[in-house]
């Protein structure tokens, strides 16, 4: 199984940070990834897959970079909107597996 | 637009079973391989199973390989998991999600979730 590793596990930041998220990969899996938004009691969202492609509908403050074993989520100018859990997905191959998520909230 | 909706969830005992089900509307079902995936309180998201878009491919996790059944029914736009042996761990909100289809990408859109709870 190929496992995925993010970090940090949780963050502290302010209005108008630039906030980086990291994904980690087992083993090569392209560019089969994909990112999750996540708020309290709601359903996920998804931002960016095939690592990099923007979501229809998402701000372009969301971006997606990263190939092979390791991947960055960039929101390059945090909103109060963006405060929530983020999770990466990796779709090469089963089973499914997500990284353990990052809480973003407010410092 | 595309909506999800799920149903079926709520408290069973131990070794229970339950059946999800997922109503699609806004798209083309038969096109488009499923999914389920669950969040169990102060956990994680975890994929369960897909299943592929005419029904002849099905993939689980290995924590409920034998114990959960998907299926689809592409005349009435319905997704299912058949859910038997129930343990507390599986206790989550399970989401319906559209899983794959050529030019889509993985898991684009998502159900609200219906709640299962596994306790004695």
């Amino acid at each position: 199984d190929i496992q995925m590793t993010q970090s940090p596990s949780s963050l502290s930041a302010s209005v108008g940070d630039r906030v980086t998220i990291t994904c980690r990969a087992s083993r090569d899996i392209r560019n089969e990834l994909s990112w999750y938004q996540q708020k309290p009691g709601k359903a996920p969202k998804r931002l960016i897959y095939a690592t990099s492609s923007l979501q229809s509908g998402v701000p372009s403050r969301f971006s997606g970079s990263g190939s092979g074993t390791e991947f960055t989520l960039t929101i390059s100018s945090l909103q109060p909107e963006d405060f929530a859990s983020y999770y990466c997905l990796q779709h090469k191959s089963y089973p499914l597996t997500f990284g353990p998520g990052t809480k973003v909230d407010i410092k | 637009e595309v909506q999800l909706v799920e149903s079926g969830g709520g408290l069973v005992q131990p070794g229970g079973s339950l059946r999800l089900s997922c109503a699609a509307s806004g798209f083309t079902f038969r096109n488009f391989w499923m999914g389920w995936v669950r969040h169990a309180p102060g956990k994680g998201l975890d994929w369960v199973a897909n299943i592929k878009s005419d029904g002849s491919e099905k993939y689980y996790v290995e924590s409920v390989e034998g114990r959960f059944t998907i299926s689809r029914d592409n005349a009435k736009n319905s997704l299912y998991l058949q859910m038997n042996s129930l343990r507390v761990e599986d206790t989550a909100v399970y989401y319906c999600a559209r899983a794959w289809s050529s030019g889509s990408g993985w898991f684009d859109y998502w159900g609200q979730g219906t709640l299962v709870t596994v306790s004695s």
